[in-house]
């Protein structure tokens, strides 16, 4: 049964700094791999998608990377802003027969301080 | 452009009663998901369909009824309520099998 582990759970960091939230999966057959953002109260927003294929992906001031062999995955957060304040999700797609199923993480809380 | 809709947004009944929660897209996207989001537990599947009047159980789907007639609503009935059952319930859609999950604003379920 395919697990994910966020750490740390809970992050805070002064305006400006460049942060890494990690995530870990024990079962490396996956198909993608997904981060996402959730905001108090509101749904989830994605952020970026990562095929198995792929080593990573950047959108604006984040990057994602994948080592599938390993089982991790990171999301780099340039030059964080209050803004960026949520909690940040992280789930995985295994391969094979089940490629719909989302596996996720149980989540790092970020707060990014004036 | 609504995307995905859920309606209610917050519901409050008691034990025993049927709830039905509604999730709307109009995007026509294939597939479609349930999930409980919980603390110290996180996202959970409950049900999920790949297409219309095609429907499969997910992690948690004890309790639960889903049906899907039409490609764009796929209603999630509790019913017979529990307070197990209080959570945030999300609904989500995706086009194809690689493709990122889109998800609704979420339904605040409190039962008594």
């Amino acid at each position: 049964k395919q697990e994910v582990t966020q750490i740390p759970a809970a992050l805070s960091v002064p305006e400006g700094e460049n942060l890494v939230l990690n995530c870990s999966f024990t079962d490396s057959a996956i198909y993608n791999l997904q981060w996402f953002r959730q905001d108090p109260g509101k749904g989830l927003t994605s952020l970026l998608l990562i095929q198995s294929s792929q080593r990573e992906q950047t959108s604006g001031r984040l990057n994602a990377s994948l080592d599938k062999s390993s089982g991790r995955s990171t999301l780099y957060i340039a030059a964080s802003q209050p803004g960026d304040s949520a909690t940040y999700l992280c789930a995985v797609t295994n391969s094979g027969g089940s490629n719909y199923k989302l596996t996720f993480g149980k989540g790092t809380l970020l707060t990014v301080n004036p | 452009d609504a995307g995905i809709t859920q309606s209610p947004r917050y519901k409050i009944t008691e034990t025993g009663r049927q709830v039905t929660l509604m999730c709307h897209q109009t995007w026509s996207h294939s597939y479609m998901f349930w999930y409980r989001q919980d603390l110290g537990h996180g996202l959970r599947l409950i049900y999920y369909s790949a297409a219309a009047d095609i429907t499969d159980k997910g992690e948690v789907p004890d309790g639960y009824v889903v049906s899907r007639s039409k490609t764009e609503n796929f209603p999630l009935t509790l019913e017979s309520a529990t307070r197990s059952q209080t959570s945030v319930y999300f609904c989500a859609t995706k086009q194809g099998s690689g493709e990122t999950q889109y998800f609704g604003p979420g339904t605040r379920l409190l039962v008594l």
